[in-house]
């Protein structure tokens, strides 16, 4: 079965850095998403990774490591607005434009 | 730029009766997806449409049923609804990699605003 598996909340302070992690076992791997989705509005892209390494956009970077099935999004200098749920999901079909499998989301927090 | 429209935003119902969700992808997309994220929930996906004929299908209910159009436009069909399916359904599009238009090569997928559907 698909297993993607993300800390539910997490917790950080205005101006830090917060590392959110990803784990996942799916029967086949394209490619795996972070989203960005506010309460009760629609997700939004953040980052795409289909090869080991380190994506980086502005303050926010993704890594992936395939071998381990794992995966993390890193915020830099956070800011109030940044309070949302972050949705980590594979594309775990080996081809494009199929459906996406989502891990539950981690509620970040960030105070002053 | 171009975003994936929804329409209706907020849709009442009552039990049994039935409701039709439509989704107007990004210009030139050709693949459109229906999700269902019920209250603090992830989205599950439920079926998706590549060039108008159906490409993968999720978690569907057998009273739900779907269509893409020649416009690329696309339809939710819901009949007997039930209190569960209280949810925020949203769709998404995304365009092959490769293809004229991509947005980044990668077949992302775009999210539109959703709808919010609440049975009673």
């Amino acid at each position: 079965g698909q297993n993607i598996d993300q800390p539910t909340e997490m917790t950080a302070t205005e101006g830090a850095i917060v590392q959110i992690n990803c784990t996942y076992q799916t029967s086949g791997f394209n490619g795996l998403f972070w989203y960005q989705q506010h309460a009760g509005e629609a997700p939004t892209f953040l980052s795409y990774n289909v090869l080991d390494g380190l994506e980086e956009k502005g303050r926010f970077s993704s890594f992936l490591s395939r071998s381990k099935g794992y995966s993390y999004l890193l915020l830099k200098e956070l800011q109030m607005k940044d309070s949302a749920s972050y949705l980590c999901a594979v594309r775990d079909k080996d081809s494009g434009n199929t459906p996406l499998v989502f891990g539950k989301g981690t509620r970040l927090s960030v105070i002053a | 730029a171009a975003g994936v429209i929804q329409s209706p935003r907020h849709l009442i119902k009552e039990k049994r009766e039935t409701a039709t969700l439509k989704c107007y992808p990004i210009p030139r997309h050709d693949t459109v997806y229906w999700y269902q994220q019920g209250p603090g929930q992830d989205p599950q996906f439920l079926i998706s449409f590549y060039e108008k004929m159906q490409s993968d299908k999720g978690s569907i209910p057998d009273r739900f049923s779907a269509q893409q159009f020649s416009d690329y436009h696309s339809e939710l069909n819901m009949s007997s609804l039930e209190l569960g399916d209280s949810a925020l359904y949203f769709c998404a599009s995304s365009i092959l990699p490769g293809l004229a238009g991509e947005v980044d090569g990668t077949d992302t997928q775009y999210f539109g605003p959703g709808t919010r559907l609440t049975v009673l």
